[in-house]
């Protein structure tokens, strides 16, 4: 099930830093390519999310990059924030298969006040 | 935006014992739910894909009877852990879509199952 990857396992940044999370898949069948956020004993929540029409998508201080031809995508984290403490998940799926998404591993971020 | 509820939130059990989680999307009718399970600090893993009306697609090594799933409803999804063992303990996870979605999942507050 191992099709997407995802680094770093963990990340520490600063308040107001930068984070920086990346993927890769596999299928290029996929269609769309989302970021969950989960906090500690929660079930996860989407963040943003990007088709592979365009190369870039940015929701306030959240921006996904997207490298079609390298099959890589990026989530960047602006000014990050104490609050922005959880673990993220790159994800993928495909239209025609209802969407059943397939995560990475996962990445806990903490951002140090 | 949508709602997923999952109920219970926590179980214990003792082994040998089936235990039923519920996954029910409160505002919106979910066509496809999904199961999930989660071992601590560890990824998804994707459980089976749930269709009202028909039978469960389960991934590959997953137990079919060992986790048996029923979507009878387009609002009701119900996973079933039947003779559970201590290595069954896990957190698992429901999610939904609902026609005409983009493709975002809305996902339950998960169960932790603990088998004693």
């Amino acid at each position: 099930q191992q099709q997407v990857k995802q680094s770093p396992q963990s990340l520490i940044v600063q308040k107001g830093g930068i984070s920086i999370i990346n993927c890769a898949y596999e299928n290029t069948a996929f269609d769309y390519f989302p970021w969950y956020q989960q906090f500690p004993g929660k079930g996860p929540a989407l963040l943003i999310a990007i088709r592979p029409d365009v190369s870039e998508k940015k929701e306030g201080r959240f921006t996904i990059s997207f490298n079609k031809s390298a099959k890589q995508f990026s989530l960047h984290i602006m000014d990050s924030q104490p609050g922005d403490s959880a673990t993220y998940f790159c994800a993928a799926s495909k239209e025609t298969g209802g969407f059943k998404t397939i995560f990475g591993a996962g990445t806990r971020l903490f951002v140090k006040a | 935006g949508a709602v997923v509820s999952q109920h219970p939130s926590w179980v214990i059990c003792k082994s040998g014992t089936s235990v039923k989680i519920e996954c029910r999307s409160l505002d919106f009718q979910a066509t496809t739910m999904f199961w999930y399970r989660q071992f601590p600090k560890q990824s998804l893993m994707l459980m089976a894909t749930s269709n009202e009306g028909s039978k469960a697609t389960y991934e590959q090594g997953v137990e079919k009877d060992k986790f048996l799933i029923n979507h009878a409803s387009l609002t009701l999804s119900t996973l079933t852990v039947t003779s559970a063992h201590p290595e069954d303990s896990s957190f698992y996870i429901c999610s939904a879509n609902y026609r005409g979605n983009t493709g975002e999942l809305f996902f339950g507050e998960g169960s932790r199952l603990t088998v004693l």
